[in-house]
């Protein structure tokens, strides 16, 4: 089994749509979370990164991170065809673990 | 702020012939990651630099890769003799704290042949 589960998609919504990007994972451990953002052939660009339980807003995105369901979450509101892209999660432990476990990738297309 | 550099962005290499990649982080990030994504599977960790130093090396796949950080600069990544279960895109990321934010490269594609 996986630590990390991503959905990989692929997730097509119009433009103006809210979208909802989810990670679960099975290590207690893990403290520390990030969503990356990564168009093809480039690398991961950081969008959010939040400690421990709770949400983070930054313009249209918001994450949230619900430890006792090890359960996270990206949404994007008001999505634009410049959102299409792979959408990453990513966490580690903290301390002497800084080594980040990702998930496997959203692929998500937003059509004008 | 230039971000984290990478050299070169793509390699193609036959099977047994050696490959070094560089990756330049953020000036002043003490902490240097390595990270690989093979076909169809997730980014890895491979190791992990703090300063010149070797944090965690945990993720090395095998002898045939050495990582080295000069004055904990620039990093330096060399798989001998490559194979084909090599090929990939290895990334860089830095970071300025423990627990800070990794900021990634774009990646270097390495293909063996």
């Amino acid at each position: 089994q996986k630590e990390v589960e991503q959905d990989p998609g692929p997730l097509s919504v119009p433009e103006g749509a809210i979208v909802s990007l989810n990670c679960t994972y099975s290590n207690s451990a893990f403290q520390y979370f990030m969503w990356y953002r990564q168009y093809s052939r480039k690398g991961p660009e950081l969008l959010m990164y939040t400690y421990s339980s709770g949400n983070k807003e930054d313009g249209r995105f918001t994450a949230q991170v619900d430890k006792s369901s090890k359960y996270i979450s990206l949404f994007i509101r008001d999505s634009q065809p410049s959102d299409s892209a792979t959408y990453l999660c990513a966490m580690f432990r903290g301390g002497s673990a800084r080594q980040l476990t990702f998930g496997s990738g959203t692929q998500l297309t937003v059509l004008p | 702020e230039a971000g984290v550099t990478q050299f070169p962005s793509h390699s193609v290499i036959e099977k047994g012939q050696t490959v070094t990649l560089r990756c330049d982080p953020i000036s002043g990030h003490d902490n240097l990651y390595w990270y690989r994504r093979v076909m169809g599977k997730e980014i890895k960790f491979l190791l992990h630099f703090v300063k010149e130093s070797k944090q965690d090396e945990s993720g090395m796949p095998n002898n045939r890769f050495l990582a080295e950080r000069t004055g904990g600069t620039y990093s330096t990544l060399k798989v001998q003799p490559a194979e084909l279960e090599d090929s990939g895109v290895y990334f860089c990321a830095s970071s300025p704290s423990r627990e800070g934010e990794q900021y990634f490269g774009p990646g270097t594609r390495l293909t063996v042949t």
